[in-house]
């Protein structure tokens, strides 16, 4: 079964830049989609297909994919920003959605 | 605004059936190309993909617990629901319905609903 893999924490300072991976076998060759899940709430779409903003997502908010690693990157971070992201996949063989495991984001 | 709201038992014992039901609200579960899934997260855990079912009572299930689960939807009353069979402590979880692109991003999640399994 196709595996992601994101590192468990990651902190930046506000203002500063934040960004998360997704490592997966030649993901950039699949559409991934990113969540953001703050304490008790349900996850939040924030990118899918890559790089799309659905309605309603600031725009420091951005997402690339290529090789094996997905990437989000969150600009000028706030602490309202703070919360666990989230990387998924279809994995069509067979046919499977798949998660990362999650990295968890603080803002210093 | 569509709305996904779960509904079900928040205690089962094991070896019991685990059965929740969400409800669509503000749109049609009829809607085409969007199929609509059940994920959980266990206390403290990472994301699981249970599985989904089209409209038409097509359904695609994790390999993982495939011998276990079923969905079904009722169109009359715009709802589907899951059936986890033979739960043990490891099925304690919060269950997520949510309405999914194809196998693709979930735009429309419910709030999730706290399963406990426990004797």
């Amino acid at each position: 079964s196709y595996v992601l893999t994101q590192p468990p924490s990651e902190s930046v300072a506000p203002g500063e830049t934040a960004r998360i991976t997704c490592e997966g076998n030649n993901i950039g060759s699949k559409s991934v989609h990113w969540y953001q899940q703050k304490p008790g709430q349900a996850p939040v779409l924030v990118i899918s297909y890559d790089k799309d903003r659905p309605s309603g997502i600031p725009e420091r908010f951005s997402g690339s994919n290529s090789g094996n690693t997905a990437t989000l990157t969150i600009s000028r971070v706030e602490a309202g920003d703070e919360a666990d992201y989230y990387c998924q996949v279809w994995d069509s063989r067979p046919d499977c959605v798949v998660f990362g495991g999650g990295t968890k984001l603080t803002v210093l | 605004q569509l709305q996904l709201q779960e509904s079900g038992p928040g205690l089962v014992k094991p070896p019991e059936t685990l059965s929740l039901t969400c409800s669509v609200s503000g749109g049609s579960i009829y809607m085409s190309a969007y199929y609509w899934a059940w994920i959980r997260q266990a206390p403290g855990k990472g994301l699981e993909w249970i599985g989904n079912i089209y409209h038409s009572g097509s359904t695609s299930y994790n390999p993982s617990l495939k011998s276990r689960v079923s969905m079904s939807v009722d169109t009359s009353k715009n709802q589907f629901s899951l059936r986890l069979t033979s739960v043990t402590v490891a099925d304690t979880a919060v269950y997520y319905c949510a309405r999914q692109n194809y196998y693709e991003e979930g735009d429309y999640w419910g709030q999730g609903t706290l399963v406990i399994v426990s004797s």
